[in-house]
């Protein structure tokens, strides 16, 4: 059973403009939230991340939301740029001794010129 | 600095043969995982290693696979024999441990294609 969940494989915006990608959780005792990028052939990099006593951060052009009440969160690119293309993957946290990281499916994010 | 070191970055083997995966973490670091990646289950925890001791292996998906960390600088991951539903993208990644926090530093990767 996934934990966390990424239900849009994929998702094209035009450059310039917003893009959102989106992630739902089930588990509650998730208390760290993380972003990776990952290139073809590369291997995932972090991008961004969230504590679960916060409910946004921002870095730059990205942001992310939580919604603890929701249990979802959300990556915000403004303004997306064609070398933002990747695929994006959620990952979440319970913390504690074992600090185990559950990854989302990914959603591929295509930024059009 | 050198990030984490992964070997082969592809391997294309038979039904049947022994295939092993080998890892370089960053120095320092003391917490390495191994993942695999598919387009149905995304990434996914294989096994993780403590101070190279093996702390959690639940996600080893069968008795094929098995995973290694005689030193702190190198890791391997085993599967034997091989069958095409192995095929995927293997991550090692590593971090500098859990008192820091979840992030993990992973590695380019191998393709596994098993015909």
């Amino acid at each position: 059973d996934q934990q966390v969940k990424q239900n849009s494989p994929s998702l094209s915006v035009q450059e310039g403009r917003i893009s959102i990608l989106n992630c739902d959780y089930t588990n509650s005792m998730f208390d760290y939230f993380l972003w990776y990028k990952k290139y073809p052939a590369e291997g995932p990099t972090f991008l961004i991340s969230i504590s679960s006593i916060k409910d946004k951060n921002e870095d730059g052009r990205f942001t992310v939301f939580l919604n603890k009440s929701a249990k979802h969160l959300s990556l915000h690119i403004v303004p997306s740029q064609p070398g933002d293309s990747a695929v994006y993957f959620c990952a979440a946290s319970e913390g504690g001794a074992t600090n185990k990281l559950i990854f989302g499916t990914g959603t591929l994010l295509a930024v059009q010129p | 600095d050198a990030g984490v070191i992964q070997s082969p970055r592809h391997e294309v083997t038979e039904m049947g043969q022994e295939v092993t995966l080998r890892c370089k973490p960053i120095s320092g670091h003391n917490s390495l995982f191994w993942y695999r990646q598919t387009m149905m289950r995304g990434l996914e925890l294989l096994i993780y290693f403590n101070n190279n001791v093996p702390i959690d292996d639940s996600g080893m998906p069968e008795d094929r696979f098995s995973a290694k960390m005689p030193n702190a600088s190198f890791s391997t991951l085993k599967i034997q024999p091989s069958e095409p539903r192995d095929s995927a993208v293997y991550f090692c990644a590593s971090s500098p441990g859990s008192d820091r926090g979840p992030r993990r530093y992973f590695g380019p990767g191998t393709r596994l294609t098993v015909t």
